[in-house]
């Protein structure tokens, strides 16, 4: 089966850092990526992982453990702009299917 | 510019009332898919297409068909709509392959249905 777990919601305070986890059991796996999705809008790219170790990308940085089914995204200065959804999405064996976590809404207050 | 459309962007419609919403995409891309987004339930695959004439169930095709008679488009028809169909669709293009060939999405569309 495929299961992607992300938490629900996150709030931080505007210049700290956050760290959003997922956590995947997935039939098969190449690679991770994180999405952006501010309200009603489309889902952008964020990052991309299919080694283990870190991927940094300016403000944002991505972590994967494969064998502990495991990532995160790390945003530093948090801005009044990163106040978006968060997705974590598994891409499949055959390089074609993404599967979805359920999205972090993270709300960075003044 | 590349990108991926979608259209309507907002749609109201009735119940049994036959819809079709479009999606191209100007990438070359083999692989197509539509997903639906609710709250508390993040994006659910429709269908998907890895190339022309080939199509497949996603996790929730129930209600739903699709055609992929050319590369560049993949419409979503519902052919009796009803209640529980009221959501935000989204329509994504991808590179085959592996690498980091990320997915992109239309702008969506909110069909309601009452």
């Amino acid at each position: 089966g495929q299961n992607i777990d992300q938490p629900t919601e996150m709030t931080a305070t505007e210049g700290a850092i956050v760290q959003i986890n997922c956590t995947y059991q997935t039939s098969g796996f190449n690679g991770l990526f994180w999405y952006q999705q501010h309200a009603g809008e489309a889902p952008t790219f964020l990052s991309y992982n299919v080694l283990d170790g870190l991927e940094e990308k300016g403000r944002f940085s991505s972590f994967l453990s494969r064998s502990k089914g495991y990532s995160y995204l790390l945003l530093k200065e948090l801005q009044m702009k990163d106040s978006a959804s968060y997705l974590c999405a598994v891409r499949d064996n055959y390089g074609q299917n993404f599967v979805f976590g359920p999205g972090t809404r993270l709300s960075v207050l003044p | 510019e590349a990108q991926v459309t979608q259209n309507p962007r907002y749609l109201i419609t009735v119940t049994g009332k036959k819809l079709t919403v479009t999606c191209s995409q100007n990438m070359n891309h083999e692989y197509m898919s539509w997903y639906r987004q609710d709250p508390g339930l993040g994006l659910r695959q429709i269908y998907y297409s890895m190339n022309v004439e080939v199509t497949d169930k996603g996790d929730v095709p129930e209600g739903y068909k699709v055609s992929r008679k050319e590369k560049r488009n993949f419409p979503l028809i519902l052919e009796s709509p009803s209640p529980n169909q009221t959501s935000l669709y989204f329509c994504a293009s991808s590179q085959s392959g592996t690498g980091a060939t990320e997915a992109f999405f239309g702008q969506g569309t909110r069909l309601t249905v009452v």
